[in-house]
């Protein structure tokens, strides 16, 4: 079945303890992509990363980092959590740039940062 | 910069009611539009789009056309069901394809 798969679905941490949200895909997708979720916000798009090795900046860079070492993983870095990065997260993929192509999202990491 | 900004919810219908949810967008160049759904507890699932100005996305019964002298993107369904509850959000993808833009969502009740 083709899917985006997010690990893990529910996480709280502490303020400042380095965590990783893991994404993969099963597609083949060049494009990926991380965004948050936040009431009355939206999605903001955090990172994104057109193929391996490339990645760039969304509207929401600050305190995350990404990697994009596979094709199909694009983990999700939070070095020192704090309390504002609490929010649903979800990561994207598509065959390519969002100018024609349709993104699959995954279901979804909500995290809470006490 | 480019945005998305769509109507305030929460919308509550009854079944078979007409449904218009608004979404104006502000964009360099000529982006493409979505529309997505997000059911509860799931992520979400592309509606339609439109990649050029006048262009119509048409799915399950939902429409909506692009209008560049208006900058608009409304979402219309003639008559609702019950499974149509969810939350809608309009989203623009920038001049290059590489980054998105999303509405803050617009939750609807369909109520039989």
């Amino acid at each position: 079945e083709a899917q985006v798969t997010q690990n893990p679905r529910y996480l709280i941490t502490v303020t400042g303890k380095k965590l990783t949200v893991t994404c993969s895909q099963n597609m083949n997708h060049e494009y990926m992509s991380w965004y948050r979720q936040d009431p009355g916000l939206g999605l903001r798009q955090i990172y994104y990363s057109m193929n391996v090795e490339v990645t760039d900046k969304g509207d929401v860079p600050e305190g995350y980092k990404v990697s994009r070492k596979e094709k199909r993983n694009f983990p999700l870095i939070l070095e020192s959590p704090s309390p504002n990065q609490t929010s649903l997260y979800f990561c994207a993929s598509s065959l390519g740039g969002g100018v024609v192509y349709e993104q699959y999202f995954g279901p979804g990491t909500r995290l809470t940062v006490t | 910069g480019d945005s998305v900004t769509q109507m305030e919810g929460p919308v509550t219908l009854s079944e078979e009611a007409f449904l218009t949810i608004n979404c104006t967008y502000t964009a360099t160049g000529y982006p493409s539009l979505f529309w997505y759904v997000q059911y509860p507890g799931e992520g979400l699932q592309l509606l339609l789009k439109a990649t050029k100005a006048d262009d119509k996305g048409s799915n399950k019964g939902f429409e909506a056309t692009y209008r560049k002298e208006t900058t608009s993107f409304h979402l219309e369904k003639g008559s609702v069901q019950v499974s149509d509850s969810a939350v809608y959000f309009c989203a623009l993808s920038s001049n290059t394809g590489n980054q998105f833009y999303f509405g803050t969502g617009t939750s609807l009740t369909v109520i039989p």
